[in-house]
């Protein structure tokens, strides 16, 4: 079955240090990725996603991710963390079902990140 | 920027009874999606609807579940007799259309608590 899989349950790191989420794909075929985080009580707000063209894909507040199909990545990664940064991140691939006009976007189980000053 | 927008923010019901989950989606998109999170963990695809009718549904989304776009604009999910596991946030999500590279739209959610 096609997935997505974030190997780490939490992620720490030091207010001002690069930090990196990481997801890896189970995705026939040109995988569409996203991700998407959630901070405490609130909703899924989109950061970034990858469709085709360049590796390197740059999203919101300062995060990007590089997407690497010869190790079938997908990691998040900003260069200088912020303790607002804190959040629960989700990697999603978009599957598509072409012949009933059908779809959903599939997501992996979270990675709970926390900065500390 | 428009928005997926979800009422009740937070309901809280007691088992056995039905409860309907209200989302008004972003005017000109076409695909509709329920998910829900049970606390702290995954969000599970529940059910998506396009040309009033079901595409496709998830295993967890059984008989007691319902969806109906009653109007032009609402996008309701229904549970009939609420279990105590069904206590989840339940999102509700919208694209314009099927063409791959959209980014969906979720509400900010309705925390459904079972009693």
């Amino acid at each position: 079955a096609q997935s997505v899989a974030q190997p780490e349950d939490q992620v720490n790191v030091a207010e001002g240090n690069p930090l990196t989420v990481k997801c890896t794909y189970s995705v026939s075929g040109n995988p569409y990725l996203f991700w998407y985080v959630q901070y405490p009580n609130r909703g899924l707000q989109f950061l970034l996603k990858y469709i085709t063209g360049d590796n390197l894909v740059k999203g919101s507040y300062g995060f990007e991710a590089e997407f690497n199909k010869s190790q079938t990545s997908f990691h998040l990664k900003k260069p200088s963390a912020l303790v607002s940064d804190s959040a629960l991140y989700f990697c999603a691939f978009d599957q598509i079902m072409i012949y009933n006009q059908g779809g959903k976007l599939i997501f992996g189980q979270g990675t709970e990140l926390s900065v500390k000053p | 920027e428009p928005e997926v927008t979800q009422t009740p923010s937070h309901q809280v019901t007691q088992m056995g009874q039905e409860v309907i989950l209200r989302c008004v989606p972003i005017s000109n998109h076409l695909y509709f999606y329920w998910y829900r999170q049970i606390l702290g963990q995954k969000v599970e695809f529940l059910v998506s609807f396009y040309n009033n009718e079901i595409s496709e549904k998830s295993e967890i989304f059984d008989d007691q579940f319902s969806v109906e776009r009653p109007d032009g604009s609402n996008f309701t999910l229904k549970i009939r007799s609420t279990k105590l596991e069904d206590s989840a946030m339940y999102f509700c999500a919208s694209i314009p259309a099927r063409d791959r590279g959209h980014g969906y739209t979720f509400g900010s959610g309705t925390r459904l608590t079972v009693v």
